[in-house]
């Protein structure tokens, strides 16, 4: 199947600063990719749809100027977690889809991200 | 809109027992449907997946079933090894790609030696 690479893989930063993650597509071109965010023990939650070339799309309750998206190409798209704080702590996995109707995700390896 | 419910979990088996994690779901078309699995500390990898009705998915001793009268995508498995110890996601799409899958809960199984 496809290929969908998410780098890092662990993070820890301090309070206060930012983090960014990346998200690449290896063997197609993804028009829209998927951030989650997952709680431990928790299911996944949708934060927002990235679209290349356009501004993402948040779902409710999650912050967009905390979290920055952005997808300027087919095959990359960044999360930017902003002044992080402890609360930030999580796991985000992104994942993208093809473009044809009913076709499956493809999801990243996911990164673990400390703040302290 | 869509919908999807799996039995909450966590599941505890020992090995080489039989697995049965139920999964129902509400579509207003033919969506298809798939079953991810989520080792500890990783992404989602798709497991198996069923595109239309009567279709059976398998991967792994895995094997899911597209009933489209019980609008149900059970996950089965024969005999389950300590390596099965994950979380299993169903999920579903009727819908082009650059809208997201739609998910279940999650599972949680544990396998024991």
């Amino acid at each position: 199947g496809a290929v969908v690479s998410q780098h890092p893989s662990r993070v820890i930063c301090k309070s206060g600063t930012s983090v960014k993650i990346e998200c690449r597509s290896l063997d197609f071109q993804a028009t829209t990719m998927f951030w989650y965010r997952q709680f431990p023990k928790q299911s996944l939650m949708l934060m927002a749809t990235s679209n290349e070339g356009s501004k993402a799309t948040y779902e409710q309750g999650v912050e967009k100027d905390k979290f920055l998206i952005n997808h300027a190409s087919l095959t990359l798209s960044t999360l930017t977690v902003t002044s992080a704080h402890p609360e930030d702590s999580s796991f985000y996995i992104c994942s993208a889809r093809d473009r044809g109707l009913y076709t499956e995700a493809f999801f990243g390896q996911g990164t673990r991200l400390t703040v302290v | 809109g869509d919908s999807v419910t799996q039995m909450e979990g966590p599941v505890t088996l020992s090995e080489e027992a039989f697995l049965t994690i139920n999964c129902t779901y509400t579509a207003t078309g033919y969506p298809s449907l798939f079953w991810y699995v989520q080792y500890p500390g990783e992404g989602l990898q798709l497991l198996l997946k069923a595109t239309k009705a009567d279709d059976k998915g398998s991967n792994k001793g895995f094997e899911a079933t597209y009933r489209k009268e019980t609008t149900s995508f059970h996950l089965e498995k024969g005999s389950v090894q300590v390596s099965d110890s994950a979380v299993y996601f169903c999920a579903l799409t009727e819908r082009a790609g650059n809208t997201p899958l739609v998910f279940g809960k999650g599972t949680r199984l544990s396998v024991i030696a």
